[in-house]
């Protein structure tokens, strides 16, 4: 069973404001990776990091942030959120062997209004 | 890039049929192969994790093939049952070894 967390499960939010959606694993597990996912469509990489200070940016481009300074914890940050960031936010970990086995939170479904 | 596609894109079967699930993939170059299941709404729960030099992986109804070679595979569901109603996600990685999700397969099981 993955022990990881995301909070909060939903957030309904005005434009222009700051939000950090918090994603927070007990496995230990070096990798970990934020995905959006729009209703009904595909899950695209936004961000990934290999371990403590390391971030990078994935596929789809996102102008959110992250940061990594202890292992178990990569919160993601919306400086200032609009409508366009309205989705659901993905949180996953995995180990660090090539044959790494993804774990996912539950999700936080944001709404920007 | 590996692109990943799912077919059907979405099925509706009565309660007890086997079920074929079935993912192509274009990098076959691959060291494993991730099938998901997501409830509307949810996050993913990982069902199977395929290794490159497996074959096939089985858990409970679920049966999951690949074929490296030819870039498919295949995820089997015994006696579908209700519950089992979800949208089934196939994840092959990338070159860079970051997880690849195509449209997934709805599923929907009726009593």
């Amino acid at each position: 069973e993955a022990d990881i967390y995301q909070t909060p499960r939903y957030l309904v939010i005005g434009t222009g404001k700051k939000i950090t959606l918090e994603c927070s694993q007990t496995m230990g597990h070096d990798k970990m990776y934020w995905y959006q996912q729009d209703p009904g469509m595909e899950l695209h990489l936004i961000h990934y990091s290999y371990g403590v200070n390391s971030t990078e940016k994935g596929d789809l481009s996102s102008e959110s942030t992250v940061s990594r300074i202890r292992t178990e914890h990569f919160p993601l940050t919306l400086e200032s959120a609009r409508p366009s960031h309205t989705s659901q936010y993905l949180c996953a970990s995995s180990e660090t062997e090539i044959y790494n086995e993804q774990f996912f939170g539950p999700g936080t479904r944001l709404t920007v209004l | 890039k590996q692109e990943v596609t799912q077919i059907p894109a979405a099925l509706s079967v009565p309660e007890g049929e086997n079920l074929v699930l079935n993912c192509s993939f274009t990098d076959s170059a691959i060291y494993n192969l991730q099938w998901f299941r997501q409830d509307p709404g949810k996050g993913l729960t990982s069902l199977l994790l395929i290794q490159s030099s497996q074959r096939e992986q089985t858990s409970g109804r679920l049966n999951a093939s690949l074929d490296k070679s030819s870039g498919r595979s295949t995820l089997y569901i015994a006696a579908s049952q209700p519950g089992d109603s979800a949208t089934y996600l196939c994840a092959p990685p990338n070159a860079g070894n970051m997880l690849t999700f195509g449209g997934g397969t709805r599923l929907m099981v009726k009593p």
